[in-house]
């Protein structure tokens, strides 16, 4: 099975910085990385997948690169309503797993 | 606009069967870009893939999960169902439901349910 560790676990910040999740593979998983945004009392939603493409509906301060092992997610100009928990999940291969998420308090 | 809806008991009693129903609104079922996956979240913690389904029948189930998961689809009322056997407090979690793109498109879960929490407890 694939493990998707992601870092750091938690981080505080302030509105209007930078934050950079980074979430890495176990093995090789090309570019089949999804991440998502977790809210207080939500179902996760979707950012983005194939590692870059960003969804029509998520802002444009929201950015994902990486391949094979290593992803990052990086929110730009942090905005109060972006304090929530994000997940990376691999796609590459069954069975789907997701990192143990990235809080991301004040 | 699709929407999915879980449904089900909240409380059960370990041992017993939990039976999970995901209704699809606003959209058909059958489609061949598409699976349906439950998805479950334990209080606090992380989230844990359980299984997706097509259409036609075609499922995947996480094998890190005991035996006993069983996830069907009835295209005549939209729906896709999960159940689960002999359940334990370690099964307590709200559970999703969840579109999932096919292989090509990258198994990504872009629409979900809202959750419903399923308790176990004596």
């Amino acid at each position: 099975d694939i493990q998707m560790t992601q870092s750091p676990s938690s981080v505080s910040a302030f509105v209007g910085d930078t934050v950079t999740i980074t979430c890495r593979a176990s093995q090789p998983i090309t570019r089949w990385l999804s991440w998502y945004q977790q809210r207080p009392g939500q179902a996760p939603k979707l950012l983005m997948y194939a590692a870059s493409n960003l969804l029509s509906d998520v802002p444009s301060r929201f950015t994902g690169s990486g391949s094979e092992t290593e992803f990052t997610l990086t929110i730009t100009s942090l905005q109060p309503e972006d304090f929530a928990i994000y997940y990376c999940q691999q796609s590459h291969r069954f069975p789907l797993s997701f990192g143990a998420g990235t809080r991301v308090e004040i | 606009q699709q929407q999915l809806q879980e449904s089900g008991p909240g409380l059960l009693k370990p041992s017993e069967t939990l039976s999970l129903t995901c209704s699809v609104s606003g959209d058909s079922i059958i489609s061949d870009n598409y699976y349906w996956g439950w998805i479950r979240q334990p209080p606090g913690k992380g989230l844990e893939w359980i299984g997706s389904i097509h259409y036609s029948g075609s499922t995947f189930n996480n094998p890190s999960l005991r035996s006993g998961v069983i996830i069907s689809v009835d295209t005549s009322k939209n729906q896709f169902s999960l159940r689960l056997t002999s359940v334990t407090a370690a099964d307590t979690a709200v559970y999703y439901c969840a579109r999932c793109g096919i292989a090509a498109a990258g198994r990504q879960f872009d629409n979900w349910g809202p959750g419903t929490l399923v308790t176990v407890s004596s």
